[in-house]
C-alpha cells in the first residue's frame, strides 16, 4: 500500500528566509511521481513541483526545490526566500506510474505562516 | 500550466435537493478527471475518478447513487449530490490529468457546499 506522511502540522518562517517541509513515502511500486500543491485559504490546489522516481537530478521550479532522498524515502520541499503570499497549506502526494489508474494519495498537509 | 474551471464556488441548498457541480479542462483535454471531498483542515480525500465515455469508479464508501458523475466530452465531468442533506456539506474539488510523462493534475478552485 502507498501512503504520504507530513509530519509538521505546522510551520514557521521568517520572510525572506529558506523553509524546509518534510515528506516521506511508502510504496513497493518501483516507479512512481512525487508532487507538491499549495492551498491557500481561498482553496485552490495549485501545482508546485514534480520528481519522478527514476529522475538523476532534484528538480527545481523558481523559488521550489525538491530534497529528494530515494534511499530515505523523503521528497521535502524547499522554498527559498520565503514571500508573505507562500503562507499556505501544502500537501505533498505520490502516484504509482505503473499499473497506473492516475489516482494521487496525499499526505496530511502543512500548514505554512510567513511572518513579516 | 493548465487551466480548469470549476462552477460555482459556492452553493447554499436546502436539504433533499440535487446539486450539480461542473468541472472543466480550458486548454486541454482530460480523459480523465478526479473528484475530491475536503473538511476543513484535512486532507483531501479520492471520491472518484471520471473516465471520459465510460463509467466512474468510485473508492470504496462512496455512495454511487448519491454522488452521480458524468463525464461526457474530453473537458466536462459533473459531479451531482442528489438529495442533499447536511452531512453533505463540505468543499468538493475536481482534478484534470493533463497528458504527458508526468501525467499532472491540475486543480479547479473548489465548491463549498452547505447543505441547510
Amino acid at each position: 500500500a502507498q501512503k504520504i506522511t507530513q509530519t509538521q502540522p505546522g510551520m514557521f518562517v521568517q520572510e525572506k528566509e529558506a523553509v524546509t517541509l518534510d515528506c516521506t513515502y511508502d510504496t513497493s511500486d518501483p516507479s512512481y511521481g512525487l508532487f507538491w500543491y499549495k492551498q491557500p485559504s481561498s482553496g485552490e490546489m495549485i501545482f508546485l513541483i514534480y520528481q519522478g522516481s527514476y529522475d538523476q537530478q532534484n528538480a527545481t521550479e523558481g523559488r521550489y526545490s525538491l530534497n529528494f532522498q530515494k534511499a530515505r524515502k523523503s521528497a521535502n520541499l524547499v522554498i527559498s526566500a520565503s514571500q508573505l503570499g507562500d503562507s499556505a497549506m501544502y500537501f505533498c502526494a505520490m502516484r504509482a506510474l505503473s499499473g497506473n489508474t492516475g489516482k494521487l494519495i496525499f499526505g496530511q498537509g502543512t500548514t505554512l505562516q510567513v511572518k513579516p | 500550466g493548465a487551466v480548469v474551471s470549476q462552477h460555482p464556488s459556492r452553493v447554499i441548498c436546502k436539504s433533499g435537493t440535487s446539486v450539480k457541480i461542473e468541472c472543466r479542462s480550458l486548454d486541454f483535454q482530460a480523459t480523465t478527471m478526479f473528484w475530491y471531498r475536503q473538511f476543513p483542515k484535512q486532507s483531501l480525500m479520492l471520491m472518484a475518478t471520471s473516465n471520459e465515455g465510460s463509467k466512474a469508479t468510485y473508492e470504496q464508501g462512496v455512495e454511487k447513487d448519491k454522488f452521480l458523475i458524468n463525464h461526457a466530452s474530453l473537458t466536462l465531468s459533473t459531479l451531482t449530490v442528489t438529495s442533499a442533506h447536511p452531512e453533505d456539506s463540505s468543499f468538493y474539488i475536481c482534478s484534470a490529468s493533463k497528458r504527458g510523462a508526468k501525467n499532472i493534475q491540475y486543480f479547479g478552485a473548489g465548491t463549498r457546499l452547505s447543505v441547510l
